[in-house]
């Protein structure tokens, strides 16, 4: 695609309840990389596939969360038994080697109520 | 720990005005730098890619410089408008690390 989209654009869930949420990446683009953005922070690194494979996941905040990366291209961030402390804006981002520049999505804002 | 550091962390300013941002970074692996804008409650925009080999790169009244022996990047915006007011985020990509590692941000507020 033209850009890098992201699915859904707002997540409202309830504490306890799993989420997923997508990353359709730009095409040909070989890396995707996931952060998160709480309120008023910066930006913290989740993690990052080349092509299929994590190389990093140390980001991770905890085993709660998962991402997987299927055909090279979609990725999807899976959230279980959300807490209110996962609510942020989550922000994933694909580049072809890294020297070009990355491109962002729109993010996902997730509120766990 | 590879460390990104921009400084001043909020900026307002009259309208017209020539402003610098300020980015200084610790990981001499440094393969390129990048400027984004990003505008309350939206994701991040692209604004200039410096690669290492390169010292400066312009967008209109945007101008970006790199030095790496100093570990400091500038964001030069001229003659500021109010459609200027966002967070400007410099991030490095770290070839140590492989990942696009983000400064805290500039909130800028340009006034009318």
């Amino acid at each position: 695609g033209a850009g890098v989209s992201q699915s859904p654009s707002n997540k409202v869930t309830e504490k306890g309840k799993d989420v997923e949420l997508r990353c359709d990446p730009i095409s040909g683009h070989t890396a995707l990389y996931w952060y998160r953005q709480s309120l008023g922070q910066g930006l913290e690194f989740l993690i990052y596939f080349q092509g299929n494979s994590a190389p990093d996941k140390s980001g991770l905040p905890s085993d709660r969360f998962s991402a997987e990366r299927t055909g090279g291209s979609v990725s999807t961030l899976t959230i279980q038994r959300t807490q209110q402390e996962d609510s942020a804006v989550y922000l994933c981002a694909s580049t072809f080697q890294g020297y070009n520049g990355y491109t962002f999505g729109s993010g996902t804002r997730l509120t766990v109520v | 720990k590879q460390e990104v550091t921009q400084i001043p962390a909020a900026l307002s300013v009259p309208e017209g005005e020539n402003l610098v941002l300020n980015c200084s970074f610790t990981d001499s692996a440094i393969y390129n730098l990048q400027w984004f804008r990003q505008d309350p409650g939206k994701g991040l925009t692209s604004l200039l890619l410096i690669q290492s080999s390169q010292r400066e790169q312009t967008s209109g009244r945007l101008n970006a410089s790199l030095d790496k022996s100093s570990g400091r990047s500038t964001l030069y915006i001229a003659a500021s408008q109010p459609g200027d007011s966002a967070t400007y985020l410099c991030a490095f990509y770290s070839s140590n690390t492989g990942k696009l590692i983000f400064g805290q941000g500039t909130t800028l507020q340009v006034k009318p």
